[in-house]
């Protein structure tokens, strides 16, 4: 059975351009969770998606949205990068016990 | 406002012994603490979990202890293994109804080295 699957690994974007990322939940998981990791820091919430619905957002902008499909796939998009966007993000499913995927390391530069 | 909070960014234990994790936090609404091993490049792995209406889990080599009255859980590691070496992230979740439910809240990670 397949785990959290994310893509890409890794991309790197200019300032003010726009990024997708995309994440598949385990099989049977209706929910997806998505996190950030900046450089040394713990994971911070960003959204979670479940049914379709967009259910909790963390404290992020609101250039960070995303969606998810009928499949219950999830794409999170970031509008006019910073580089403080630079980070891993990682996504979920399942909750409280979260199965994450392997993550895409976002650059900015 | 840092709800989880692992204090110790480091911790060095030689293989065959305890190694301690610790982490505090401020929310006295959560009812569900995790634990979980990061390596680089790597998404995080799920190691253990305890509910509040429970103050010990045992999993293996691993077991977690909470403190609720000290808002405190801790991670112990016997034997420590140098395979172990990783970081390690504290989380802390509530249950259904809240505006929290479905976030997970983490500490910033303890780096972990087992030596040989």
């Amino acid at each position: 059975e397949a785990g959290v699957t994310q893509s890409p690994t890794h991309l790197i974007k200019t300032r003010g351009q726009q990024v997708t990322l995309r994440c598949s939940p385990i099989s049977g998981h209706t929910s997806v969770y998505w996190y950030q990791q900046a450089l040394g820091l713990g994971l911070q919430f960003l959204l979670w998606y479940d049914e379709g619905e967009e259910r909790n957002r963390g404290n992020f902008p609101p250039r960070f949205s995303g969606r998810q499909f009928p499949n219950y796939s999830s794409e999170l998009n970031v509008n006019a990068l910073e580089l403080e966007d630079s980070a891993l993000y990682l996504c979920a499913s399942s909750y409280p016990r979260a199965f994450f995927g392997q993550g895409t390391r976002l650059t900015v530069v | 406002d840092q709800q989880v909070k692992q204090n110790s960014p480091s911790l060095s234990v030689q293989e065959g012994r305890i190694s301690i994790l610790n982490c505090d936090y401020t929310n006295s609404m959560f009812d569900y603490f995790l634990w979980y091993k990061k390596y680089p490049a790597e998404g995080p792995t799920f190691l253990i979990s305890i509910s509040s209406i429970k103050d010990k889990n045992e999993d293996g080599r691993f077991t977690v202890f909470l403190n609720k009255s000290a808002k405190h859980l801790s991670l112990h590691i016997v034997p420590s293994q140098p395979g172990d070496s990783a970081v390690y992230f504290c989380a802390a979740g509530r249950g259904a109804g809240g505006t929290s439910y479905g976030k997970l809240t983490f500490g910033q990670g303890t780096i972990l080295t087992v030596h040989p």
